[in-house]
């Protein structure tokens, strides 16, 4: 089973509007991990964020802002006021800690394109 | 100074053939990870090493053997490959085997014809 689902698949904006990026997760555990990561057009993956299960705090860097809700299971990304070097690939992962081990599951991923 | 670098950044090669994909980290971590990203830009986890020992591994066929000859190296073996290997491989490391941050390389593309 998928434990962690983009439903968006691509998404384009123009430039300067906000965009939200939607992430659904799977897990039975109480202790998890959730990430954002951005995979630009040259291919490396950049983290983001990290949020654990226990911090249901929304947090805010810059343009960005991430809205976590367990109700819903949810940890949806937004940038505001988007730029042409926003488009990428944005990938929503999941952790669940097991013993000696601790591995991402990604979602399929969300590619932006921001319009100038 | 290049984190977790891998080597080659391409690889072009033919069905049948192995080859070698080299991961190093200087970061001092334990933890390393291989991960496939496929043509429709899927990530899943491979393999985890800590500690120079194999520690999870994904049910990946046993043509993949990875090797760690030492906690800042993870190397990708591959043997008699096929079309379905196609991929970008991306190799991680992490502080240790509970550190939720990993540090990825810049990946590499590995195309069988």
């Amino acid at each position: 089973a998928q434990k962690v689902t983009q439903a968006q698949t691509e998404i384009s904006v123009v430039e300067k509007e906000d965009v939200t990026l939607d992430c659904v997760y799977e897990t039975r555990d109480t202790t998890y991990y959730l990430f954002w990561y951005k995979q630009p057009p040259s291919g490396e993956l950049v983290f983001l964020i990290r949020r654990n299960s226990f911090d249901e705090q929304n947090e805010i860097s810059g343009r960005y802002s991430w809205n976590f809700q367990k109700s819903t299971s949810s940890f949806n990304f937004t940038i505001t006021a988007s730029q042409v070097v926003d488009s990428a690939v944005y990938f929503c992962a999941l952790s669940e800690p097991k013993t000696g081990a601790n591995n991402l599951f990604f979602g399929t991923g969300t590619r932006l394109t921001v319009i100038p | 100074d290049t984190a977790v670098s891998q080597t080659p950044k391409y690889l072009v090669t033919q069905m049948g053939n192995d080859k070698s994909i080299k991961c190093e980290q200087n970061l001092g971590h334990d933890t390393m990870y291989w991960y496939k990203q496929d043509s429709k830009k899927f990530l899943k986890i491979m393999f985890s090493y800590n500690n120079k020992e194999l520690i999870i591994n994904e049910t990946v066929p046993n043509r993949f053997s990875p090797k760690s000859p030492d906690k800042a190296h993870l190397n990708l073996h591959i043997n008699s490959l096929e079309l379905g290997d196609s991929a970008v491989y991306f190799c991680a490391s992490s502080h240790d085997a509970l550190s939720y941050e990993q540090y990825f390389g810049p990946g590499t593309r590995l195309t069988v014809t």
